[in-house]
This record gives C-alpha cells, sequence and structure tokens, in this order.
C-alpha cells in the first residue's frame, strides 16, 4: 500500500462547477500538506500549503486537512478552463523536505 | 534570470551510455532534489542534497549518480542507461523543504 493515495482520474467539470479533489494518506507522522498543480510539459508549481489541520482559503481555492481521518482536500469554485492541468498532493513529517512524499496526481479537465 | 533551470530539456540516448542531466538554482537554498515522474507512479524522489558535498538516496537511487560540489549545481548522472530510466526528470530546491519546493520545468528522456 502507497502511504499517500490519490484518485488519477481523469476528472472533467463544466466551467464554473465546483471541484473538490482528494487524497488519504497511512503515515501519521505528516505535519506539512501541500497542494502543487502541473500544467501539461511543465514542472509542478505550489498552490496550497497547510501546517497540521484545519482549513486554508486562498481565493478561489480552499485546501482543508483532517488528520484524524488522514484525509485531505483541495476544493476550486468557480472553476475556469485555465484549472485544467494535473493536481498533486504532497506530505511530510517532521524531517521535513527529504520525507516529502506525492500522491500519483489527478488529472482535472475544466469544460467551456 | 532567478530560478531554477534544467538542461537539456529532451534527450535520447541509447541503451549503455553515460548521460547527464544538468541542474542550476540562483537562489542559493539549501536542499536540492531529483524526481522522476512516470505514468502510475507520480513523483519518486531519486536522490536530494542538503547542503554541498552532503547527498543522500531516495526512493529509486540504483542506477543514478549525483555530486554536489557547489549549491547552486545538482547534476544527476545516468551511469549506463537503460530503458527502465526513460522517463521525465524534475529537479527541486526549497530553502528549509518545510513549505514546498519549486521545481525546474524538466528534462524528457528516451533511452532507445
Amino acid at each position: 500500500q502507497k502511504e499517500v493515495e490519490q484518485d488519477p482520474g481523469p476528472l472533467s467539470v463544466p466551467e464554473g462547477a465546483i471541484v473538490s479533489l482528494n487524497c488519504t494518506y497511512s503515515n501519521s507522522a505528516f505535519q506539512y500538506f501541500m497542494w502543487y498543480r502541473q500544467y501539461s510539459r511543465k514542472g509542478p508549481e505550489l498552490l496550497m500549503y497547510t501546517y497540521s489541520s484545519g482549513n486554508k482559503e486562498d481565493g478561489r481555492f480552499t485546501a482543508q486537512v483532517d488528520k484524524s481521518s488522514k484525509y485531505i482536500s483541495l476544493f476550486i469554485r468557480d472553476s475556469q478552463p485555465s484549472d485544467s492541468a494535473t493536481y498533486l498532493c504532497a506530505m511530510s513529517g517532521l524531517q521535513g523536505a527529504q520525507k516529502l512524499v506525492f500522491g500519483q496526481g489527478t488529472r482535472l479537465t475544466i469544460n467551456p | 534570470d532567478a530560478g531554477i533551470t534544467q538542461s537539456p530539456r529532451y534527450k535520447i540516448t541509447e541503451t549503455g551510455r553515460q548521460v547527464t542531466l544538468m541542474c542550476h538554482q540562483t537562489w542559493s537554498h539549501s536542499y536540492m532534489f531529483w524526481y522522476r515522474q512516470d505514468l502510475g507512479h507520480g513523483l519518486r524522489l531519486i536522490y536530494y542534497s542538503a547542503a554541498a558535498d552532503i547527498t543522500d538516496k531516495g526512493e529509486v537511487p540504483d542506477g543514478y549518480v549525483v555530486s554536489r560540489s557547489k549549491t547552486e549545481n545538482f547534476p544527476l548522472t545516468l551511469e549506463s542507461a537503460t530503458r527502465s530510466q526513460t522517463s521525465v526528470y524534475f529537479c527541486a530546491s526549497s530553502e528549509s523543504g518545510f513549505y514546498g519546493y519549486t521545481f525546474g520545468s524538466g528534462t524528457r528522456l528516451t533511452v532507445v
């Protein structure tokens, strides 16, 4: 079993829809939770970062962490065609960088 | 220009040949990383470095060699390329590692 599980999709939704992307994990030591966005033939770029449990909002994006369920989510409101990309969750424990583990990535398409 | 650059962007090599992928960052970040990205596996850590002259293995280090004589450079060498090393390789850097990395644009390597 992988430490981080993410449904690879693909996921296709109409423009303006609310998108929910999720990851589950098994390592209870994870404390740092991140979401990366990766456009085709580009490197991943950091989208959201959360430490421990709770919610974080940035514009149309909201990241949620539920450590009791070992479950993290990324919500995209008022989705736009420019949001079409692969979204990767990533997480690490207190040892930091060298323990960053990525999910497989979910491929998202927003249809105009 | 500030940032992290990888070269070459595309490379085709023959089985058994040695090939080196270059990575250069301009921020003087302490941490640097090499990942490979494959369908079905997501991003997997090959090697990382916490500082100049300090390197350590990641999840999939076999067949790869790294060095870091200068803080800004972190080359990855495939000593004797195999077809299974056909992949997209990403370099990343981070000041602390605790809130995510900045990735390069990737090198698409094909071993024939």
